[in-house]
């Protein structure tokens, strides 16, 4: 099925591991960016990307880092964990960035 | 940074009635979607509307950017309609890139 495809859908970590978030699309879509939402907080913008090669920082970088390496796809690392990451993942595309976007079903983590 | 506002934060509705969200932006966007979180977490993208009206369905939206708002309307509302409505938009100034900012969202309970 055509989309953003994100995994995992849950994950537990300790506090100071280390993971990778996955975020695929299939829909040659340019513009890619990981947003994460807490309670009371919406959703917040952490990284995004533009374009294969091209990544830059949103509104809550620190403690994630991104790369695209190709237009499909774009990972979410998270370093060191710490509890105050514990949150829910969403990852989104657009064919440009002033576009409609498509998220992924997101990927709820938590952090022990 | 743009700052976003709907109202009201929550609305309770049986099967049938009507309603108004309404979301408030504080400057001038070249992005504004609509989206609606089901009780499962997924986001689905409802409208992509920076200006003018469009229907799809039971649903609408309007949004006057000129005095920077935007309503979606719900028609005959069914108990699927139950959820978050969020309303996110992109700053029109400088290097925006289509990073979008998302308001606290409307909790919206349809009973049958």
């Amino acid at each position: 099925n055509a989309g953003v495809t994100q995994t995992p859908k849950f994950q537990v970590l300790k506090t100071g591991q280390s993971m990778t978030l996955q975020c695929a699309q299939d829909m040659n879509h340019e513009y890619m960016s990981w947003y994460r939402q807490d309670p009371g907080m919406g959703l917040r913008l952490i990284h995004y990307s533009v374009g294969a090669g091209i990544t830059d920082q949103g509104e809550v970088p620190n403690g994630y880092n991104v790369s695209r390496s190709t237009t499909e796809d774009f990972p979410l690392r998270l370093l060191s964990a710490a509890p105050s990451q514990t949150s829910v993942y969403f990852c989104a595309s657009s064919a440009r960035p002033g576009g409609g976007y498509t998220f992924g079903s997101g990927t709820r983590l938590t952090v022990v | 940074g743009i700052q976003v506002e709907q109202s009201p934060p929550d609305l309770i509705l049986q099967e049938g009635a009507n309603s108004t969200l309404r979301c408030n932006f504080s400057d001038s966007v070249n992005n504004l979607q609509w989206f609606h979180q089901n009780p499962w977490g997924q986001l689905i993208n409802l409208f992509y509307i920076p200006s003018g009206t469009k229907q799809n369905g039971r649903l609408s939206a309007t949004t006057v950017a000129t005095e920077r708002y935007s309503l979606l309307y719900i028609s005959s509302s069914q108990t699927t309609d139950s959820g978050v409505y969020f309303c996110a938009v992109g700053d029109a100034g400088g290097t925006s890139y289509g990073k979008l900012t998302f308001g606290q969202g409307t909790i919206l309970t349809v009973h049958p």
